[in-house]
């Protein structure tokens, strides 16, 4: 069964630090990974798109990296703000965009 | 604005009533994704539509819920006799082609009360 997990459920941490999602998957076939952030009562917007041969991708201080063998994923935030707060959401694709497999997301609070 | 405009942002009905959702696509795009989101959950898939076409509506209820996107205007998801359960954020996601990058809008917030 096609499925992608993500941990921490949620996190809090002060601004000014670095923080680390993690996305693990379970998907056949694999086409691409993205990772989107979902501010509260907002669309997703994508941060990075990153396909089977890439194993780094940077957004700013967004960081995704992909390990296919391993089937994991991470999003690395660096140098948090404020603004970083909101949900992020690990997405695998199975080929095109309506056979995105959707994780739950991490809930990510910023405390100043 | 270029981008995915939904309408309305929040929506009322009491049950029994229809629920009308739009969605009008980035300028140039031809695929539309319908999603919907309860509270504290992720999103879930719904329909895909392309000019005209259903081309996947494998997350839609058969009964009750129906999607169209004409030729011109936006493309509607429309909700006959709304329930309780139906309460939940409906996203609308557009894109150029069937696996280029997503966009979307910043959802309709329907309550049934």
């Amino acid at each position: 069964k096609n499925q992608v997990e993500q941990s921490p459920q949620s996190l809090i941490i002060l601004e000014g630090k670095n923080c680390t999602l993690q996305c693990n998957y379970t998907v056949s076939p694999f086409s691409n990974l993205r990772w989107y952030k979902q501010d509260t009562g907002r669309g997703p917007v994508s941060l990075t798109i990153m396909t089977f041969s890439e194993n780094t991708k940077s957004n700013g201080r967004y960081t995704a990296t992909l390990d296919a063998d391993t089937k994991q994923s991470s999003l690395h935030i660096t140098a948090s703000q404020l603004s970083d707060s909101a949900s992020y959401i690990c997405v695998v694709s199975a080929g095109s965009n309506y056979q995105l497999i959707w994780g739950a997301g991490t809930k990510l609070i910023i405390k100043p | 604005n270029a981008g995915v405009m939904q309408n309305p942002r929040h929506l009322v009905r009491r049950r029994g009533q229809e629920a009308r959702l739009r969605c009008s696509p980035m300028k140039g795009h031809s695929h539309v994704y319908w999603y919907r989101q309860l509270p504290e959950e992720g999103l879930k898939f719904m329909v895909y539509l392309q000019k005209e076409n259903i081309i996947d509506e494998s997350g839609m209820p058969k009964e009750r819920f129906s999607a169209e996107f004409p030729k011109e205007g936006p493309s509607i998801l429309r909700i006959q006799q709304v329930v309780r359960g139906d309460s939940a954020a409906y996203f609308c996601a557009s894109s150029g082609a069937s696996d280029s990058p997503l966009h979307f809008g910043n959802g309709t917030r329907l309550t049934v009360t």
